[in-house]
């Protein structure tokens, strides 16, 4: 099932914070964080595996909360490069293949 | 390291054609998934193949799609007779494993234009 990303879009002046959510109905083994530029492959940021961990790249970082099928995704001090749009990838206990969100468009503006 | 590689990158064809759309993963990968993407939509998942091997076809339609990871060459998405409703982007992604701690590192895509 398709997890549910919230919020669609969201604009942020260069140098402001965003966190962008990801949730599903079903148990969760991972989740899988990308970012997509317009006509350009979405580029693996992280994955978080369950057991609520919570995960680190330079200043973007993710939670996991295992128990609320939840994971958040944190910008902080945003650059003109974070632009794009944020997909979540979800994978339940079987299963191979990845579930993604409808994506969070992120805009960070001068 | 080279990179997940799909050509072509635009594909036009008229309805009633055929499409193939090509896939190299990237060295050492020997898992390959291919996903749909509709304008403003989410990447939707299609087949999940190991060499020579297709593991999870759930995604795929039944009619006019097809799929093969071949011992040598590329992975080859086959789309015949396209209509109008085909007309998307095309992404492979690969991986070292299929496990479910293993990451994707996706291809820059096919873009298919049916007129």
């Amino acid at each position: 099932q398709q997890p549910v990303q919230s919020p669609q879009a969201v604009i942020l002046r260069e140098g402001e914070d965003a966190v962008i959510n990801c949730s599903s109905s079903k148990a969760l083994y991972s989740v899988h964080w990308y970012r997509q530029k317009h006509g350009e492959a979405p580029v693996f940021l992280m994955i978080l595996l369950k057991g609520g961990e919570q995960k680190g790249h330079e200043k973007i970082s993710a939670s996991f909360n295992e128990k609320k099928q939840q994971s958040s995704l944190y910008l902080t001090a945003s650059q003109l490069s974070y632009s794009g749009t944020y997909f979540c990838g979800t994978r339940g206990d079987s299963g191979y293949a990845l579930n993604f969100g409808k994506g969070t468009s992120l805009l960070v503006t001068p | 390291n080279a990179g997940v590689m799909q050509n072509p990158r635009h594909l036009v064809r008229r309805r009633g054609q055929e499409a193939r759309l090509r896939c190299s993963p990237m060295k050492g990968h020997s898992h390959v998934y291919w996903y749909r993407q509709l304008p403003e939509e989410g990447l939707k998942f299609m087949v999940y193949l190991q060499k020579e091997n297709i593991i999870d076809e759930s995604g795929m339609p039944k009619e006019r799609f097809s799929a093969e990871f071949p011992k040598e060459g590329p992975s080859i998405l086959r789309i015949q007779q396209v209509v109008r409703g085909d007309s998307a982007a095309y992404f492979c992604a690969s991986s070292p494993a299929g496990g479910g701690t293993d990451t994707q590192y996706f291809g820059p895509g096919t873009r298919l234009t049916v007129l």
